[in-house]
């Protein structure tokens, strides 16, 4: 099972930021957090990871707690296609271990 | 190609028969992973190759299910004797490296879509 607890639903209008949580209480020192998203009928598609710091790339930022417990990912200026299922993952073993993830609307 | 490809896009077999399902992944990518997802449901993990080696076969579901890799690119994911139970789309992802553990991004193809009738 996905050691990560995130929100089933979120609504966000267009043009607004999403800020999407989710809790990772027994992340250990090494694993990453990474997030994938997946648009309808399509494979997912990696979004940003990160280890302690925070971070941003062309799609999103990425804010990691001081204990690593939680973390936000942040689209900053949402659009209708944003619209996806949004899924936080602890990085451990090999593969990574995808949960139910949040349902992201984004609504004109 | 560009990118991970997955053949077929759809397939529709009858209860009983054998599938192969294919995996092209990304040129130079040396890790694999063949995931299933429900409809409706998350993606659950069946198989990881780490070039032609299959170090976790922790999540394929019976011995109906099995998996190769050759020349460390193509992967073929086999279904035996199927059931209306495997309908489900058939997801492969690859990365340079193991993703999970030195953080680097995993690339998906847009699956095989299995019904089982």
């Amino acid at each position: 099972d996905a050691k990560t607890t995130q929100p089933t639903s979120m609504d966000c209008a267009e043009g607004r930021a999403a800020n999407l949580p989710c809790n990772h209480s027994t992340i250990s020192g090494n694993e990453y957090v990474y997030w994938y998203r997946q648009i309808h009928s399509q494979g997912p598609q990696y979004i940003i990871h990160g280890l302690k710091n925070n971070e941003t790339n062309e799609m999103a930022s990425l804010i990691i707690t001081e204990d690593r417990k939680s973390s936000t990912l942040i689209l900053p200026h949402a659009t209708l296609r944003d619209t996806a299922v949004y899924y936080c993952i602890e990085g451990s073993g090999y593969a990574l271990n995808f949960g139910k993830g949040t349902s992201l609307l984004v609504t004109p | 190609g560009a990118g991970v490809s997955q053949s077929p896009s759809n397939k529709v077999t009858e209860k009983g028969k054998d599938v192969e399902l294919r995996c092209d992944p990304i040129s130079g990518h040396t890790a694999l992973y063949w995931y299933r997802q429900r409809l409706g449901q998350g993606l659950e993990f069946l198989i990881y190759f780490q070039g032609n080696s299959a170090p976790d076969k922790s999540g394929l579901p019976s011995d109906r299910f099995s998996a190769e890799r050759t020349g460390e690119s193509v992967s073929t994911l086999t279904i035996q004797r199927t059931q209306q139970e495997d309908s489900a789309v058939y997801l492969c992802a690859s990365s340079l490296v193991p993703s999970g553990q030195v953080g680097t991004e995993a690339f998906f193809g847009q699956g095989t879509r299995l019904t089982v009738v």
